[in-house]
């Protein structure tokens, strides 16, 4: 069964400018959860969607915003880009049982570099 | 809220020396406990989890944890290292809440091994 895998890898930008992620979870994978990873604030949850609504919500500004699709990959976006938007962008897919636990598969991650 | 403390940033030891990570967390509800591993330009893999049960979990590769509820702690350790055990360590709680859950990581620790 293939991993999750996100696009692209690599990606630069400059201020100002709007950037798309995208995120393919593993067949069968309801659920996509994404964070950011900075040297500075270590790994921060962005948000999660499952069944093509956004039911969890971190603390990020309205510049950053997602949407799931019926086969359930994902995208996130990212709008009027900053300096301070520069990382590593990881995106977890997961099985929700709904009821319990559901172990969250990591992607490789997407780096942003903003100039 | 829930939050973790890694208690060192960086952790060097040598080949086939025992090395312990510390992870302290806070929370008002009951969580499950994570050690995430990344390896260089790569996302997060599961080393090992605490949801309920027996408090010593123990992964495939050697790792184990200890899940301890009065210290509020879920330190990584390893009795002999090995090079390719180097990477950096994230301990991570959840707290499950209607039917979803969001990783807290804490900053990280990287174990270098040497020679």
């Amino acid at each position: 069964k293939a991993g999750v895998t996100q696009t692209p890898r690599y990606l630069i930008k400059t201020r100002g400018q709007q950037v798309t992620l995208s995120c393919s979870p593993i067949s069968g994978h309801r659920s996509v959860s994404w964070y950011q990873q900075t040297p500075g604030q270590g790994l921060q949850f962005l948000f999660e969607y499952f069944s093509e609504t956004q039911r969890n919500k971190g603390n990020f500004p309205g510049r950053f915003s997602g949407r799931q699709f019926s086969n359930s990959r994902s995208e996130m976006n990212v709008s009027t880009l900053e300096l301070g938007d520069s990382a590593l962008y990881l995106c977890a897919s997961s099985y929700p049982s709904g009821t319990d636990y559901n172990e969250q598969f990591f992607g490789p991650g997407t780096r942003l570099t903003v100039l | 809220a829930q939050s973790v403390t890694q208690l060192d940033s960086q952790v060097p030891v040598f080949e086939e020396a025992p090395v312990e990570l510390r992870c302290n967390y806070s929370s008002s509800v009951s969580v499950y406990l994570f050690w995430y591993v990344q390896y260089p330009n790569q996302g997060l893999q599961l080393l090992l989890k605490y949801l309920s049960g027996s408090t010593l979990v123990e992964s495939i590769n050697g790792f184990e944890a200890e899940f301890n509820k009065s210290q509020t702690s879920f330190h990584l350790r390893k009795p002999s290292v090995h090079i390719s055990d180097t990477a950096e360590y994230f301990c991570a709680v959840s707290a499950f809440s209607g039917g979803y859950n969001k990783l807290i990581f804490g900053a990280g620790t990287r174990l270098a091994v040497h020679p």
